[in-house]
C-alpha cells in the first residue's frame, strides 16, 4: 500500500480565490503526477514531475501551476479559481522499475 | 500516440466470472496496467503485464497479447464489492515521457445479486 496524502479532501471556494492543493508522499518516489477527473469520466494528466525542480505540463491544458522543491511534496496552485475548475484532482507517484503509479485519495473541488 | 478502447459498462451476477477487455493502439508499448476505482475514490493498482500470457492474483487475473494489442481482466467469484470502474492503462516504451500512463475511459462493472 502506498503512502501518499492529499489535503484538503474537499474544498468549496468562491470564484477568483487562490488555492493550493497539497500532495505529499513518504515513499521517496522521484516521479509525481496530477490528474483531473470529472465524475464518471476518464483521468486526464495535467502535470507531472520527474524529480526536484522538474515540472512538465500534461496532455490536458490546465490553468494550474505546480512546483517541486522537495522530493516528497508536489503542490498544485490555481491563482484564480473559476467554476470550470470544479472537478476531482488526483495526485500520484511512481516507483522505479515498472513505474506503477500509486494514487492519493483525491481533492474534490467546488468553485461557486 | 496512444488509443485505448474498453467497454463502457458491464453487468454480472454475484458469484459469476466476468472478463473485461481492453484493446490498444500505440506507437510504442512497454506494459499494461489495470486499476480498480470505486465511485468517488482514487484508483488502486490491480495488475501489471509486460510479457504475453496470464498473470493470476487471487480472484483477479490479467492477460496480455502484445502482438494483438489486447488485454483482459478476469474476475472470478464476483462479490458485490467488486462493483467499480476498471481502468486499463498503457505504459509507453522507454524514452522521453516514458513514465506517463495513458488511461482508458474505464469499464463500469455492476455486480447484481
Amino acid at each position: 500500500e502506498a503512502d501518499i496524502y492529499q489535503t484538503p479532501r474537499y474544498l468549496v471556494i468562491g470564484t477568483g480565490k487562490k488555492i493550493t492543493l497539497e500532495c505529499s508522499q513518504t515513499m521517496g518516489h522521484d516521479k509525481m503526477y496530477w490528474y483531473q477527473q470529472d465524475p464518471g469520466m476518464e483521468l486526464h494528466l495535467i502535470h507531472y514531475s520527474y524529480g526536484v525542480n522538474s515540472t512538465e505540463k500534461g496532455d490536458l491544458s490546465s490553468e494550474s501551476t505546480v512546483s517541486r522543491i522537495r522530493t516528497e511534496h508536489f503542490p498544485l496552485t490555481l491563482e484564480s479559481a473559476r467554476p470550470s475548475h470544479t472537478s476531482q484532482y488526483l495526485c500520484a507517484s511512481s516507483d522505479g522499475g515498472r513505474e506503477t503509479q500509486y494514487f492519493g485519495p483525491g481533492t474534490r473541488l467546488l468553485v461557486l | 500516440g496512444q488509443n485505448i478502447d474498453q467497454p463502457t459498462e458491464m453487468t454480472a451476477t454475484e458469484g459469476a466470472i466476468v472478463q473485461i477487455n481492453c484493446t490498444y493502439q500505440t506507437s510504442g508499448f512497454n506494459g499494461l496496467f489495470w486499476y480498480q476505482q470505486h465511485a468517488g475514490e482514487a484508483p488502486t493498482f490491480l495488475s501489471y503485464n509486460v510479457l504475453d500470457g496470464l498473470e493470476e492474483k487471487g480472484r483477479f487475473s490479467s492477460f496480455l497479447s502484445r502482438s494483438k494489442g489486447y488485454s483482459y481482466l478476469l474476475l472470478k467469484e464476483l462479490q458485490m464489492k467488486d462493483s467499480a470502474s476498471y481502468l486499463c492503462a498503457v505504459s509507453p516504451i522507454s524514452g522521453a515521457g516514458s513514465y506517463q500512463l495513458t488511461f482508458g475511459k474505464g469499464t463500469k462493472l455492476s455486480v447484481i445479486p
